[in-house]
């Protein structure tokens, strides 16, 4: 069975401390590796998608990288504007293009 | 451009009544997503549309759980008889042809709530 566990379920920042958030998975086959932010009350964001193992991708100060059994959010001097729910979703091979989601991790950025 | 909109965003229903979700999705978004989201969990699939074909409905858990899309555009998700455990955010998502590009894009969801 396709499955997403993500880690840690929760973290508290201090404004500036860079940190990582893990997404491991377990597939018959990648299609592709996705990050979603979610704000509360708000649907998921798109932030990246990754493809093969060793791919990275940057955007501001979030950089995602990827393995063949897991990936990497890692966040460079967070701001609390950071603060969210981070979500890892794997799409499969040869099947349906949804997405199965893990449980998300809740980023918590004081000031 | 306009992304995902769903309506209505917020839904009150004693037990036992029927409700309808709607999506309009991305103009020129081919796929189409239905997900359910539990308050502290991550969505969890419910069926999808390839323009007007339903493709997947795998993640649907009653038969009273129904989705189309008749035009291959706007989608509605009904529930019959609504039960308790229904109660959750349901998200919306449209994809461009995924030759090009397959991320989904999410809409804000319509939050439900079960007397």
């Amino acid at each position: 069975e396709d499955q997403v566990t993500q880690s840690p379920e929760a973290l508290r920042l201090q404004e500036g401390e860079s940190s990582s958030l893990n997404c491991s998975y377990t597939v018959s086959g990648l299609r592709g590796l996705f990050w979603y932010r979610q704000d509360p009350g708000k649907g998921p964001e798109f932030l990246f998608t990754l493809y093969s193992a060793g791919e990275e991708k940057e955007k501001e100060r979030l950089k995602a990288t990827l393995t063949k059994k897991e990936s990497f959010l890692h966040i460079t001097a967070p701001k609390p504007e950071d603060s969210a729910t981070y979500l890892c979703a794997v799409q499969v091979k040869g099947g349906s293009e949804k997405l199965v989601f893990g449980k998300g991790t809740k980023l918590t950025v004081n000031p | 451009g306009a992304g995902v909109s769903q309506s209505p965003r917020y839904k009150v229903a004693k037990r036992g009544q029927d409700v309808a979700l709607r999506c309009d999705p991305i103009s020129g978004h081919v796929s189409l997503f239905w997900y359910q989201q539990a308050l502290g969990q991550g969505p969890e699939f419910l069926t999808y549309f390839q323009n007007e074909a339903q493709l997947d409905k795998s993640g649907l858990p009653s038969d009273r759980f129904f989705a189309e899309r008749p035009e291959g555009s706007v989608s509605t998700l009904k529930i019959q008889r609504t039960q308790q455990e229904d109660s959750a955010v349901y998200l919306c998502a449209s994809s461009p042809p995924w030759l090009l590009i397959n991320e989904q894009f999410f809409g804000p969801g319509t939050r439900l709530t079960v007397l």
